[in-house]
């Protein structure tokens, strides 16, 4: 069974960084490409980054490019996502979510249930 | 950036019934890259269509996609009481953007 758990939201102060992970397991990790969705309270969906199965292809949302960084460690199963000079509009719950194929630009087939970033002074 | 506008905003319909929801894109999605998924309050996005027409396994065979270019839709034949929910759509052919969302409502 697919299950994918992300950790390590909480609340920060504006300006300040902080960094998501999710724990994949169930399935060949380093087959598949990873991306962070987001939801801002009460609010739709947003693609927030993105990356291959061997980090060779990365993509973010403009929203978040030169401030977010998306990595991974096959070795541990494990997707990350640094946070830096964060603003209260990225106030949201994040999901990790895998895609069928190891390349970066496609859709969803898994999701995480979230982990929840305030950022508020 | 393509943007996806899906409508009603709100569907109001009753158990049995047929919904019909709309995915508009702002230009031409290639290849038909485009995906529906239904969220359920407090849960996490489930996939439901891929590739614009595709079920995604274990996905009932009332829900069903259509479309190409820049105009989809995805059809609910007849409502069961757990298909009350918010549906996106996710374009995936250029970068990734997502739809508002379609809330669709018990009458």
């Amino acid at each position: 069974e697919v299950q994918l758990v992300e950790s390590g939201g909480g609340l920060v102060q504006p300006g300040r960084s902080l960094r998501l992970s999710c724990a994949a397991s169930g399935f060949t990790f380093d087959d598949y490409a990873m991306h962070w969705v987001r939801q801002a309270p009460g609010k739709g969906l947003e693609w927030v980054s993105g990356i291959s199965w061997n980090s060779g292809s990365i993509g973010y949302a403009d929203s978040v490019k030169g401030r977010f960084t998306i990595s991974r460690d096959n070795a541990k199963n494990s997707l990350y996502l640094q946070m830096n000079s964060l603003r209260a509009e990225d106030t949201a719950l994040y999901y990790c979510a895998k895609a069928p194929y190891s390349v970066a630009g496609t859709y969803f087939d898994y999701w995480g249930q979230g982990t929840l970033v305030t950022v508020s002074s | 950036e393509i943007v996806l506008t899906q409508s009603p905003g709100t569907l109001s319909l009753s158990p049995g019934e047929r919904a019909t929801l709309s995915c508009r894109a702002s230009q031409s999605v290639s290849s038909s890259y485009l995906a529906w998924y239904q969220q359920k309050p407090g849960q996490a996005p489930r996939l439901l269509i891929y590739g614009a027409s595709s079920r995604a396994t274990g996905i009932p065979d009332r829900f069903s996609g259509s479309g190409s270019g820049t105009d989809f839709t995805l059809t609910i034949s007849r409502l069961e009481p757990e298909d009350f929910a918010v549906y996106y759509c996710q374009q995936y052919g250029s970068s990734s953007t997502f739809g508002q969302g379609t809330r669709l409502e018990i009458k």
